[in-house]
């Protein structure tokens, strides 16, 4: 079955850029999603297909998708970006795959 | 606005059933995928099944298959998630999400608040 591993933990200072990995067997090949999830509440889609930002995302949030590594980019992070981050992907042997998560902490 | 409102959850004996319901609003349903996504307790997310637009492709996590039944109802608006033999891992928050296309094999865009199961003697 397929498999995504992200990072347990990301933590930066407010204004850094974060990155979050999500690592998988050629995943360049897939299309990858990402959500944010903070304490109590739903997961928020944030990015679809590898890079594309639903509305009301902002341009700070991107994505990159190459190899066996997708990424999440946070520029300019801030207090309020605090979250839990899920990588997501189709794959025919176990349909909907989802990320171990990372915790991104802004000091 | 677009709405996901789950109900059904509760405690419930290892061995038993559970029906949880999804009531949407705010979109054209029989345009869209749903699915069931669950997250036990301080851990991450795990998918639980899928069902396409018209009903027509269905999947199921393998930790569930043959115990879980998802279904719809277009008419209602509606989406449906039939849980039998109920073990104690399958605990867990329950969230409703919308698929972003008609087909099951996309980014979900909104997901509900979810519903609680516990399943405990």
């Amino acid at each position: 079955s397929y498999v995504l591993t992200q990072p347990p933990s990301v933590s930066l200072a407010p204004g850094e850029t974060a990155t979050i990995t999500c690592g998988g067997d050629n995943i360049e090949y897939k299309k990858v999603h990402w959500y944010h999830q903070k304490p109590g509440q739903a997961p928020v889609l944030v990015l679809y297909d590898d890079n594309t930002r639903p509305s009301g995302i902002p341009e700070r949030f991107s994505g990159s998708n190459s190899g066996n590594t997708a990424t999440l980019t946070i520029s300019r992070v801030e207090a309020g970006d605090e979250a839990d981050f899920y990588c997501h992907v189709w794959d025919p042997s176990n349909h909907e795959v989802f990320g171990g998560g990372t915790k991104l902490t802004v000091l | 606005e677009v709405q996901l409102v789950e109900s059904g959850g509760g405690l419930v004996e290892p061995g038993k059933s559970l029906r949880l319901s999804c009531t949407t609003s705010g979109f054209t349903f029989d345009d869209h995928a749903m699915h069931w996504v669950r997250q036990a307790p301080g851990k991450g997310l795990e998918w639980v099944s899928g069902i396409s637009w018209n009903s027509g492709s269905i999947g199921y996590a393998d930790s569930v298959k043959g115990r879980f039944t998802i279904s719809r109802d277009n008419a209602k608006n509606s989406l449906f998630l039939q849980m039998n033999s109920l073990r104690a891992e399958d605990t867990a928050l329950y969230y409703c999400a919308k698929d972003i296309f008609k087909s099951w094999d996309h980014a979900f865009d909104v997901w509900g608040q979810g519903t609680m199961v516990t399943v405990s003697s």
